[in-house]
């Protein structure tokens, strides 16, 4: 099937600094990758769709120049942690539509912790 | 706005004991259905779905059924296996064309031999 990569599957950086999280499509091409958050024991929500060649949709509440989200090509949408926080310890995952309908397929999770 | 509650883990049974996971959801609309299974280290992979009322999704032995009126999306299955251990995940997608998922907080299921 269908696989979705993420790069790096974790990192730990200091406060302040910018974080990179890359998503990739294997073997597909996704003009739409979506990006979620996950909290421990919470649900995975979603922070923003990233569009192939056009400007990210973020959700409410979600700041856009927090979390940078550029997808420079069919197979490829890049998320950039800005001046990192405590906060932004998270476990980000993002994921692209299958062909089936309301399908996606996950990547396997960046999990970010900042000191 | 449209969410999903789902039974909060973790679910520890024995080896080829019955499984139900309980979901419930809110949603304006027609929303489709999804089940999704987490295996440690890996990403989020589709376990079965179901897009309209009364249709049952299935796969690997785990069923769920659409239930409209009492807004439920149960996972079930008859004899569970080690290798089932994983977080499952209840979601729906509310359609007319977007694909954007709202998930339920998951449920850790872990099977002993």
């Amino acid at each position: 099937g269908a696989v979705v990569s993420q790069h790096p599957s974790w990192v730990i950086c200091k406060s302040g600094t910018s974080v990179k999280i890359e998503c990739r499509s294997l073997d597909f091409q996704a003009t739409t990758m979506f990006w979620y958050r996950q909290f421990p024991k919470q649900s995975l929500m979603l922070m923003a769709t990233s569009n192939e060649g056009s400007k990210a949709t973020y959700e409410q509440g979600v700041e856009k120049d927090k979390f940078l989200i550029n997808h420079a090509s069919l197979t490829l949408s890049t998320l950039t942690v800005t001046s990192a926080h405590p906060e932004d310890s998270s476990f980000y995952i993002c994921s692209a539509p299958g062909t089936g309908e309301g399908t996606q397929y996950f990547g396997p999770g960046t999990r970010l912790l900042v000191l | 706005g449209d969410s999903v509650t789902q039974m909060e883990g973790p679910v520890t049974l024995s080896e080829e004991a019955c499984l139900t996971i309980n979901c419930t959801y809110t949603a304006t609309g027609y929303p489709s259905l999804f089940w999704y299974v987490q295996y440690p280290g890996e990403g989020l992979q589709l376990l079965l779905k179901a897009t309209k009322a009364d249709d049952k999704g299935s796969n690997k032995g785990f069923e769920a059924t659409y239930r409209k009126e009492t807004t439920s999306f149960h996972l079930e299955k008859g004899s569970v296996q080690v290798s089932d251990s994983a977080v499952y995940f209840c979601a729906l997608s509310p359609g007319s064309g977007t694909y954007k998922y709202i998930f339920g907080t998951g449920t850790r299921l872990k099977v002993l031999a």
